[in-house]
């Protein structure tokens, strides 16, 4: 079965602009939660979505947003990209909501670097 | 407001010898606590779970423990090996809910 995939890898953006990354879970997987990590916060939760509804949200500024479509793939996008926004970007899915943790897989993550 | 800590930001452990790696959070609803290790460029990887109502989970050489009145979660590597070499994170959720994470401790098993 593949793994959770996520696209692109790496990504250079400056400051002001938009981006959005795209996330695809496990094959049978509906939910997909996504996270932000970075060196001084560890990995910080943004938001969660289930059969294409957002289902929980973190405590990020509205520039983050996302979505997922029918066959569970989700973006997310950042506008008004700041340079605090340099991150890894992790997605996980799993195949119920609200999963304990032990369901969830992670993909690779996707490094942007806001300049 | 860090309610999942790692204060250790990293640990060198000689082959062989165990790891400890801890945790302290302060949400007394968690009721659930997790262990992932991360190697670079991938994502984390589950390794082990406790639920608030044990002590203590052993699975092969991991086991993690739970001191609920100390709020205290601790995973022990025994014995740890250079393969163990990662990103470890713990995290912890209340029911139905999203997991919090730690910051993460860089564990280093030398030779």
């Amino acid at each position: 079965k593949a793994g959770v995939t996520q696209t692109p890898r790496y990504l250079i953006k400056t400051r002001g602009q938009q981006v959005t990354l795209s996330c695809s879970p496990i094959s049978g997987h509906r939910s997909v939660s996504w996270y932000q990590q970075t060196p001084g916060q560890g990995l910080q939760f943004l938001f969660e979505y289930f059969s294409e509804t957002q289902r929980n949200k973190g405590n990020f500024p509205g520039r983050f947003s996302g979505r997922q479509f029918s066959n569970s793939r989700s973006e997310m996008n950042v506008s008004t990209l700041e340079l605090g926004d340099s991150a890894l970007y992790l997605c996980a899915s799993s195949f119920v909501a609200g999963g304990r943790g032990d369901t969830q897989y992670f993909g690779p993550g996707t490094r942007l670097t806001v300049l | 407001d860090q309610q999942v800590k790692q204060n250790s930001p990293s640990l060198s452990v000689q082959e062989g010898r165990i790891s400890i790696l801890n945790c302290d959070y302060t949400n007394s609803m968690f009721d659930y606590f997790l262990w992932y290790k991360k190697y670079p460029a991938e994502g984390p990887t589950f390794l082990i779970s406790i639920s608030s109502i044990k002590d203590k989970n052993e699975d092969g050489r991991f086991t993690v423990f739970l001191n609920k009145s100390a709020k205290h979660l601790s995973l022990h590597i025994v014995p740890s090996q250079p393969g163990d070499s990662a990103v470890y994170f713990c995290a912890a959720s209340v029911p139905a809910s999203k997991l919090t994470f730690g910051t993460g401790t860089r564990l280093q098993v030398t030779l």
